[in-house]
């Protein structure tokens, strides 16, 4: 079992909707929590970063943090198309990765 | 602002060549990452480097080394290529716990795509 699972994709949501990717880790250690977009062919760009309990707020997206359930969510509302893209979970500072998980945004 | 630069962006290579790959992080930046992305696969790490010493060590093949400069710029070095190194490496920089920006925040170069024949 890989330290950092993602919720199986791909993702498919309409425009204008909420996309909700999950990511569990197994390292009750970790303390800071990041996302990255990736978009084919492209480098890991930040999304956000987490190393609080709770909710993490930056325009469209929203990451959500619970260490006693050992997970760490990222909400994007008003999808857009432009948000399609792979989504990374990454925890530490070595940067374990997630698997990703790749979301489509439909007109 | 300035990112993160790699050179070259694109290197081809027989089995059995060396590589060398370039990285010159964001100025300022004090720490290096490695990592290597196969297709369709995640960024697996492969080693950094935190003031020109080794911090941490990934799944880095010994057919690798890789060191950080004076200047901060590291290089990764491949030998005895094989088709499999065939991947996108990407380097990313950050500042050791730099407040505001968040912990030990890494910012990605636009990668290294290295084809071995």
């Amino acid at each position: 079992q890989k330290e950092v699972e993602q919720n199986s994709g791909p993702l498919s949501v309409p425009e204008g909707a909420i996309a909700s990717l999950n990511c569990t880790y197994s390292d009750r250690g970790s303390q800071s929590f990041f996302w990255y977009r990736q978009y084919s062919g492209k480098s890991p760009e930040l999304i956000m970063f987490i190393y609080s309990n709770g909710d993490k707020e930056d325009g469209r997206f929203t990451a959500q943090l619970n260490k006693a359930s050992q997970y760490v969510s990222l909400l994007i509302r008003d999808s857009q198309p432009s948000d399609s893209a792979t989504y990374l979970c990454a925890l530490g500072n070595d940067m374990r990765f997630g698997a990703g998980t790749r979301l489509t945004v439909k007109p | 602002a300035a990112g993160v630069i790699q050179s070259p962006r694109h290197l081809i290579k027989e089995k059995r060549e060396t590589a060398t790959l370039k990285c010159y992080p964001i100025p300022r930046h004090d720490t290096v990452y490695w990592y290597q992305q196969g297709p369709g696969q995640d960024p697996q790490f492969l080693i950094s480097f935190y003031e020109k010493m080794q911090s941490d060590k990934g799944s880095i093949p010994d057919r690798f080394s890789a060191q950080q400069f004076s200047d901060y710029h590291s290089e990764l070095n491949m030998s005895s290529l094989e088709l499999g190194d065939s991947a996108l490496y990407f380097c990313a920089s950050s500042l050791w716990g730099l407040a505001g920006a968040g912990p030990d925040t890494q910012y990605f170069g636009p990668g290294t795509r290295l084809t071995v024949l």
